[in-house]
């Protein structure tokens, strides 16, 4: 591995259904991230998570959950997915406080019907 | 709240020549960081520059500078000698300190297509 990476890279989902987004970095960065991505809206942000161990809510957390339970992995839980959950979410890291540069996984491609 | 604005959502260009995409943005914080991203059809982001607010200098990255006037707000990109591969959607963000975590704050993007 090598970076951030996301799985599954693409889902199609029935709603009502729960569904966990994985995202995995080998850079031990202390700060991830979750987006999600939306035509003509820009990226904006679900959940963020300073250190392992800590959690926050971004821009546009309703019906989302995440965890940290160590530095490597920062999953993204929809309890019971909706279609306006339709999106590209992308995860992404920052070594710390003193680096100002976030690097992106490959996105996951979600559409809930 | 700070804002993003990309006021071109789609753009073109000739092979070779030069393009100005706009970013506009509004902050009350004196210290903070821009950015811009690009994402080509395989969905990935890469960033292309950042340029710090306490710097006068604009940031320049080969092929790609910036034209950073802090007080208008403004953070344009500037790609010289376009190339094919630089097709792709072009995001404009800002980082803003909140609760301890620094944040990107993007604008909608502005889609440019370089023409053979």
């Amino acid at each position: 591995i090598a970076g951030i990476t996301q799985a599954p890279t693409s889902q199609i989902l029935a709603a009502g259904r729960r569904m966990t987004l994985r995202c995995t970095q080998d850079m031990r960065h202390n700060a991830m991230y979750w987006y999600r991505q939306d035509l003509g809206l820009g990226l904006r942000l679900i959940h963020y998570s300073n250190t392992a161990g800590t959690t926050g809510k971004g821009e546009v957390p309703d019906g989302y959950s995440v965890s940290r339970a160590n530095t490597d992995d920062f999953p993204l839980t929809l309890a019971s997915a909706v279609p306006s959950q339709t999106s590209v979410y992308f995860c992404a890291s920052r070594p710390d406080r003193n680096s100002d540069t976030q690097y992106f996984g490959p996105g996951t491609r979600l559409t809930v019907l | 709240a700070q804002t993003v604005t990309q006021s071109q959502p789609e753009m073109s260009v000739q092979e070779a020549e030069t393009v100005t995409l706009s970013c506009t943005y509004d902050t009350s914080e004196n210290n903070y960081y821009l950015f811009w991203y690009k994402q080509p059809p395989s969905r990935q982001m890469i960033l292309v520059i950042r340029q710090e607010a306490y710097k006068q200098q604009n940031a320049t990255e080969n092929r790609f500078s910036v034209n950073f006037q802090k007080a208008a707000k403004s953070f344009s990109l500037k790609i010289s000698d376009s190339q094919l591969g630089d097709t792709a959607m072009y995001f404009c963000a800002f980082m803003k300190t909140q609760g301890g975590s620094e944040k990107l704050v993007f604008g909608k993007g502005t889609k440019l297509t370089v023409n053979p």
